[in-house]
């Protein structure tokens, strides 16, 4: 398999629960993000690791807890979520962070429900 | 970090050129500027990144002035399927290069 992947695609969960979403690099690179998308919203950067690195959390909450073992996984383990978290969680892997031709590839995405 | 601007919406009609300007008034000079797709439901994917003058992919071009204040994605004889969000990425290094906007909602109709 190429590219990056995501599971699962699809995750309804209630608010005391607690799930992972998992991220998977086959391109050999060495930065990996996640993001969040709302309804008609931008897309939010979340968490930045760079050579497993964690060099970004753009403000968000506790309740999000990123891990990263190894440059080509990573997991966004989710606890206590309240409804306005529901989104697609979006991966990408770039090469490295910190370059100004940083060209991002991106999984397909977790839909995630949060009731 | 290069702010960017471009317009919320564009509306074409299949087999037309499409342009889509974003502009960049304090790009610096280390700023790349990098071009996304993105479907609904679906992650952004890359289409071209350019630092000056004119770069072709067989996907697209990007037309950037020598003042590199603006950059102009252009889509040959676009179809229905090239309906979808633009960003506009502008920046040298973290996180100036992950930070997308609103990006451009490109409607093609028949």
């Amino acid at each position: 398999e190429t590219g990056v992947t995501q599971t699962p695609r699809h995750l309804v969960m209630g608010m005391t629960n607690k799930k992972s979403l998992k991220c998977e690099q086959h391109l050999g690179h060495n930065a990996m993000y996640w993001y969040k998308q709302s309804a008609k919203k931008p897309l939010e950067l979340m968490f930045v690791y760079n050579f497993k690195e964690q060099t970004e959390n753009n403000s968000v909450p506790s309740r999000f807890s990123p891990e990263c073992p190894n440059s080509s996984h990573l997991f966004l383990h989710l606890h206590t979520l309240q409804p306005e978290d529901s989104a697609l969680y979006l991966c990408a892997s770039s090469q490295e962070a910190d370059s100004g031709a940083n060209v991002l590839t991106f999984g397909a995405g977790s839909r995630l429900t949060v009731l | 970090l290069a702010k960017t601007t471009q317009p919320i919406s564009m509306d074409s009609y299949e087999g037309q050129e499409v342009n889509i300007t974003c502009s960049h008034n304090n790009i610096a000079t280390n700023d790349y500027i990098t071009w996304y797709q993105q479907f609904p439901s679906q992650g952004p994917r890359f289409i071209i990144q350019g630092y000056k003058t004119k770069v072709t992919n067989e996907v697209a071009s990007l037309f950037i002035p020598a003042d590199r204040k603006s950059s102009t994605l252009s889509l040959p004889r676009v179809s229905l399927s090239d309906t979808a969000v633009y960003y506009c990425l502008v920046g040298d290094s973290g996180y100036s290069t992950l930070t997308f906007g609103k990006g451009t909602m490109l409607l093609v109709s028949p």
